[in-house]
């Protein structure tokens, strides 16, 4: 049973457009929301965060918005660049024992020049 | 500072044989997650350890896997008995608070291959 689904599988983006990376979880104990970007051959490498106590996060290019009653959060990245061609996976921690941590199953990001 | 360090890389075993990977988490951490990758999936959550205590293993399958963070020394993941089903890679985390609320850190990953 896959706690948390995340769509699409694989994104294809032209330099300089938004990217937007959707995830969705059932369990209302998870309390924290962390993205990860992975590049081949190493490992995830924490990207940005959010509580469901706030609805959007913003660090430079890279936005979480949250919706609680939704139960969804996303990923967007602006003016995306080459650069930032990678695996992007969402994760949900808390659950049953409160320290939990699940992924999503990650989505493939190119981002052509 | 070094990161979390895994080792090794890569590791190829056949059937039946034994596999240990190693994870020596980031200094000044002493709370270390396992997850096991299957290609073109994410990660999948396998144990939660903090020094000489399992927190939560619920992620592990029953038979054949065992993981360790001994007072000193790396943390242990093993295998026995492999089988094909266990090629993936495995990936280790440190996070200096508990529950992992705060930032976890991932190793490079172990490569595992099983012929």
């Amino acid at each position: 049973q896959q706690q948390v689904k995340q769509s699409p599988q694989s994104l294809i983006v032209q330099k300089g457009g938004i990217s937007i990376i959707n995830c969705a979880y059932e369990n209302t104990a998870f309390d924290y929301f962390p993205w990860y970007q992975q590049f081949p051959g190493k490992g995830p490498a924490l990207l940005i965060a959010i509580r469901p106590d706030v609805s959007e996060k913003k660090e430079g290019r890279f936005t979480i918005s949250f919706n609680k009653s939704a139960k969804q959060f996303s990923l967007h990245i602006m003016d995306s660049q080459p650069g930032d061609s990678a695996t992007y996976f969402c994760a949900a921690i808390g659950g049953s024992t409160g320290n939990q941590f699940y992924f999503g199953t990650g989505t493939s990001l190119t981002v052509i020049p | 500072n070094a990161g979390v360090m895994q080792n090794p890389r890569h590791l190829v075993r056949r059937r039946g044989q034994e596999a240990r990977l190693r994870c020596s988490p980031m200094k000044g951490h002493s709370h270390v997650y396992w997850y096991r990758q299957l290609p073109e999936e994410g990660l999948k959550f396998m144990v939660y350890l903090q020094k000489e205590n399992i927190i939560d293993e619920s992620g592990m399958p029953k038979e054949r896997f065992s993981a360790e963070f001994p007072k000193e020394g790396p943390s242990i993941l093993r295998i026995q008995q492999v089988v094909r089903g266990d090629s993936a890679a495995y990936f280790c985390a440190s996070s200096p608070e508990r529950g992992g609320r705060g930032i976890q850190y991932f190793g490079a990953g172990t490569r595992l291959s099983v012929l």
